[in-house]
């Protein structure tokens, strides 16, 4: 398998535009995860899908941040308008569904660095 | 709610010498706990995870931890460093009960190997 993938894998784009993130799971993964990795904050989870349904979003900064999974091999994050502090690494992450998620592996992709001038 | 503890945000060892890197986890109920390792410009690897059953878990590339809930550690060790453990170690942690299903990651432990 592929692994995780993520598009693009570096983003350079000014305040107020919008960025999309792109995000295929690994096949056959039921899970689906969106983490924001900066100096300040670590590594924080924005939202995590299970069969393509939002399932927790209590990490999503605000209301310009929002993420869609359409199908089960394809999720996006989009910032809309984009700022200066939303530069950071955004990881997706996938894991396969066995009923125990607390046990499960988490298979990150390479990341999204994005820059927000 | 779970959370996890890294003491010492950056560790340098010589090379052949022990790593052992600092884990403290918070948890209500019995936790499920995880290494994870980011080498750079990488999404993060897992390393080894304890669920349950033995409570010392050896991983790749020669790591181990081992689960102690008297003193609500996770401790990483590997005997003898290797230039290419130079990386960025995460602990995290997760519970069975529901809306803890989540992992709960530290803040994250950056290893330097000296030649």
């Amino acid at each position: 398998d592929a692994g995780v993938i993520q598009s693009p894998r570096h983003e350079v784009t000014e305040m107020g535009q919008e960025v999309t993130l792109r995000c295929k799971p690994i096949s056959g993964h039921d899970y689906l995860f969106w983490y924001r990795q900066t100096m300040m904050r670590g590594l924080e989870l924005l939202i995590y899908f299970n069969n393509n349904v939002p399932i927790d979003d209590s990490g999503m900064p605000e209301d310009r941040f929002s993420a869609k999974m359409p199908n089960a091999s394809f999720s996006t994050l989009k910032i809309q308008p984009s700022e200066p502090r939303d530069s950071a690494v955004y990881f997706c992450a996938s894991s396969p569904s066995s009923g125990r998620l607390h046990q499960e592996t988490q298979y990150f992709g390479p990341g999204t660095r994005l820059l927000v001038l | 709610a779970q959370s996890v503890t890294q003491l010492g945000s950056h560790v340098s060892v010589s090379e052949g010498a022990l790593v052992l890197l600092r884990c403290n986890y918070s948890s209500s109920v019995p936790p499920y706990l995880f290494w994870y390792v980011q080498y750079p410009n990488q999404g993060l690897q897992l390393l080894l995870k304890y669920t349950t059953g033995a409570t010392l878990v050896k991983g790749i590339n020669g790591f181990e931890a081992e689960f102690k809930k008297s003193e609500t550690s996770f401790h990483l060790t590997k005997p003898s460093a290797h230039m290419s453990d130079a990386a960025e170690y995460f602990c995290a942690v997760s519970e069975s009960n529901f809306g803890n299903e989540k992992l709960t990651f530290g803040t994250g432990t950056r290893l330097t190997i000296i030649p």
